[in-house]
């Protein structure tokens, strides 16, 4: 089976900086994505890991572990209109399936 | 200019009733999906069609129906509609499908069933 776990809740103050962890256990692995979903909206692509490291852009971060079937995003300088879902999702090999996390309310609070 | 639209927005109907949700793309994507959000968040593919060839077909009940009439459009037509599907369902699109490309959604169909 597929299963990928993240904290469901998070809270987190403005100006401050924030790791979402997400670990994921599935048959077969082709990269690992982070999505912002705000309230009542669609999921956006923030960013996309396929190699074990750091990708960063601008105020977020996003480091993979494949050993370790880890990931986290790294919130900087947070903003008010950061408080949103982060959800994260792993992109199998096969048909392109990609299967997300049940995503992290983060609060950002003044 | 909308990347991915869908309609509708929100869509309250009774039990019983067959509905559809059309999607449309003009990104020239070749690949499109459809994902169900619950009321916990969790967001499920349910299909996926590539050049309008059906690629994804997960464990959903043989009520709903995708139809790719072209590579730009993906519509979903659900019969006999259960309380159990109120949830928004999201149309996505990426270029070619199997390569680990971005997925781009839209909007979201809040679907209530009465």
């Amino acid at each position: 089976g597929q299963n990928i776990d993240q904290p469901t809740e998070m809270t987190a103050t403005e100006g401050a900086i924030v790791q979402i962890n997400c670990t994921y256990q599935t048959s077969g692995f082709n990269g690992l994505f982070w999505y912002q979903q705000h309230a009542g909206e669609a999921p956006t692509f923030l960013s996309y890991n396929v190699l074990d490291g750091l990708e960063e852009k601008g105020r977020f971060s996003s480091f993979l572990s494949r050993s370790k079937g880890y990931s986290y995003l790294l919130l900087k300088e947070l903003q008010m209109k950061d408080s949103a879902s982060y959800l994260c999702a792993v992109l199998l090999e096969q048909g392109g399936k990609l299967i997300f996390g049940q995503g992290t309310e983060l609060s950002v609070k003044p | 200019d909308t990347a991915v639209s869908q309609t509708p927005k929100y869509l309250v109907t009774q039990m019983g009733n067959d509905k559809s949700i059309k999607c449309e793309q003009n990104l020239g994507h070749d690949t499109m999906y459809w994902y169900k959000q619950d009321s916990k968040k969790f967001l499920k593919i349910m299909f996926s069609y590539n050049n309008k060839e059906l690629i994804i077909n997960e464990t959903v009940p043989n009520r709903f129906s995708p139809k790719s009439p072209d590579k730009a459009h993906l519509n979903l037509h659900i019969n006999s509609l259960e309380l159990g599907d109120s949830a928004v369902y999201f149309c996505a699109s990426s270029q070619e499908g199997l390569a680990a490309d971005t997925q781009y959604f839209g909007p979201g169909t809040r679907l209530t069933v009465l």
